[in-house]
This record gives C-alpha cells, structure tokens and sequence, in this order.
C-alpha cells in the first residue's frame, strides 16, 4: 500500500488569505488527485494533477481559485486562494497504485481548513 | 439526478445484524465500482471493489447489476466496528472515481 502524507493536516485561517496544501507519495505516480468533502458532504474531485503539464480542472473549479503545482513524480501542491468560509472543508490527495491485490486508489489523510 | 446515488442513512442496526445498503449510477459506461469505507475524522479506505458476478470477502458481499445500474454491499453479522460511513463509488473514464454520497452505518451493542 502506498504512504500519502499531507501537510499541514488542519488550519484555521482568515478570509482573504491563501493556503497551500502539501501532498508527498511514497512512490513515482502520474497523475495525483485532489478532491474536497465539505462538511457532512462526499468527496468532489478538484483537479487532477499530472507531472510535466498543467493540471485539468473539473467542472466548477478554476485554476485561479485552486492552483495546482506538480514538480515531480511523488509530490503536489494545491492552493486554496482569496478564502472565504465557504472553503471550510477537507482536502484530500489521492492517487492509484497496487494494493493488496488489486489497483485502488489510496488518499492521503486530508487537510482540515477553517476559514473565519 | 445525482451521478452516484445512495440512501444517506443512518441505518442503526444491533450487533450480528445483517444489513444491506444500495447505490445507483446513472452513467451507463462506468466501467469499474466500490464500496470504500470512511470512518469518522478519517480518509475514505477502499472495502472491496464490485465485480459483475458479484463478489464476497468475509462478512461482506458486493452484487453489480449492470442492466439496472444498481450496486449493492451486504453486510452480515455486523460488529460494532462496521460503524461506519460507507461510500459507493463509481469509475468513469480516465481513472476519474465520483463518490455517492455515502450511507452512514451504526451498529449497536
């Protein structure tokens, strides 16, 4: 199974300030996955992040917003800019490897934002 | 209508129960599905993938049934460990999972 850690694993933050969001793997991955869970809520996909190229934003989500870096293989950074309280969420990486077995997809331990 | 849709729960059930949750997708070439388990505070951890004849790990049973793009989990002989929010989930193209919006599970002594 692979080891995803994030960093910083909760803040609390004012409005209008940014927060940047690390993700590192223990191995080489093509792509890497950020999602968001909004309290009480399931995940949503954000963006997925490839190595080498920008990342591809899904439906609602904006690179302005959420800007994504990838600078190597086991490593991403996402970015939550100008927040408001309606980012209070969690935000997870993820991304697909072998485990027991089978190919899964395997998450970090997420980032718990507050924003007053 | 939702991509992925399951019933939110709670389903408060005793120990040894056997109890049965159901999703439904609405994209017909989904290609891969399964159930992942999130326990409170935690990130979602995969609980088995759903094959099309149907499959079983243990306690827990996965059925697939394309034609009315129904998924189901069944759990027997439930443990106060099962408790559990449990997440169908659901892989379109390009390795792009959409997650239900999961069934929460309590299980009683």
């Amino acid at each position: 199974s692979a080891v995803i850690s994030q960093k910083p694993s909760r803040d609390i933050c004012q409005r209008g300030t940014s927060l940047t969001i690390q993700c590192q793997v223990d191995s080489q991955v093509t792509m890497m996955f950020w999602y968001r869970q909004q309290p009480g809520q399931s995940l949503t996909l954000i963006a997925t992040a490839n190595q080498g190229s920008e990342a591809t934003y899904e439906s609602g989500f904006v690179i302005d917003k959420f800007p994504i870096s990838r600078p190597n293989l086991t490593f991403s950074t996402l970015t939550v800019s100008n927040m408001s309280p309606e980012d209070s969420s969690i935000y997870l990486c993820s991304v697909w490897l072998s485990g027991t077995g089978t190919y899964e997809q395997f998450f970090g331990p997420g980032t718990r934002l507050t924003v007053l | 209508r939702k991509e992925v849709e399951q019933d939110p729960g709670p389903f408060n059930v005793p120990e040894g129960a056997t109890v049965a949750f159901n999703c439904t997708y609405s994209n017909s070439a989904s290609q891969s599905f399964f159930w992942y388990r999130q326990d409170c505070r935690k990130e979602p951890k995969l609980l088995m993938s759903v094959y099309s004849s149907g499959n079983e790990d243990g306690r827990f049973t996965a059925q697939l049934n394309r034609a009315s793009q129904y998924i189901s989990l069944l759990i027997r002989d439930s443990k106060l460990s099962d408790s559990a929010t449990y997440l169908c989930v659901v892989n379109g193209a390009g390795n792009m999972l959409t997650f239900g919006g999961g069934t929460r599970l309590m299980v009683k002594p």
